[in-house]
């Protein structure tokens, strides 16, 4: 199975902070089809996971472009320009190119 | 709208079967993967099966092989986690979500406890 590592685990922020996500994987995340099927979610407390961004880079419907996804191959980031209290939870890259379907364990960002 | 609804959870003895609902609105359901991930309190998300759209191919990793069995009604827009010989590390809250992780339903607990 592909491992997906997150770092850090946590990060505490302030308002108004910029912040960014690691997430490594142990394979290439590129398809036979030429995309990467990586993607962000976020799981807000008490709610189910909602996807941020998928295919590495692509903002999903109604998510602030305060988001943004970079990322090729092994290696992405995810990076939260100006966070605001909304935003707090914990997040977790995901990977759907390789059956099974993994997830990171997750980065819990929290106010400082 | 897009929704996915579960339904179905609870608290019950080990050994026992329990089967998990998930109602689909809102988009072509038959057209859709549909998967299962549960969560254990306080930790992060584990797949635990997925069905093609027609529902002839179905997928799970080694930790619940053998014992659950995912499967879709398309004519009922409804997806189905049949959940048997339960243990005490299967306590999780399981959702249910569309292709890609683009649409998660809202969860339900499942408890494993005598």
């Amino acid at each position: 199975d592909v491992v997906m590592t997150q770092t850090p685990p946590s990060l505490s922020v302030a308002i108004g902070q910029s912040v960014s996500i690691s997430c490594k994987s142990s394979q290439s995340l590129v398809y036979s089809d030429g995309k990467t099927y990586l993607h962000w979610l976020l799981q807000s407390p008490g709610r189910s996971p909602k996807r941020l961004i998928y295919q590495v880079s692509n903002l999903g419907s109604g998510v602030p472009d305060r988001f943004s996804g970079t990322g090729s191959q092994k290696d992405f980031t995810l990076k939260i320009s100006r966070v605001e209290a909304e935003d707090l939870g914990v997040y977790y890259c995901a990977q759907t190119t390789h059956f099974p379907d993994t997830f990171g364990a997750g980065t819990k960002l929290e106010l400082k | 709208e897009v929704q996915l609804v579960e339904s179905g959870g609870g608290l019950v003895q080990p050994g026992s079967p329990l089967k998990l609902s998930c109602a689909a609105s809102g988009f072509t359901f038959s057209s859709n993967w549909l998967n299962w991930i549960r969560q254990a309190p306080g930790k992060g998300l584990e797949w635990v099966a997925s069905i093609n759209p027609d529902g002839s191919s179905t997928y799970y990793p080694d930790t619940v092989k053998g014992r659950f069995v995912v499967s879709k009604d398309n004519a009922k827009n409804t997806g189905y986690l049949q959940m048997n010989n339960l243990r005490s590390e299967d306590t999780a809250m399981y959702y249910c979500a569309r292709t890609s992780f683009d649409y998660w339903g809202q969860g339900v607990m499942v408890t494993v406890s005598s």
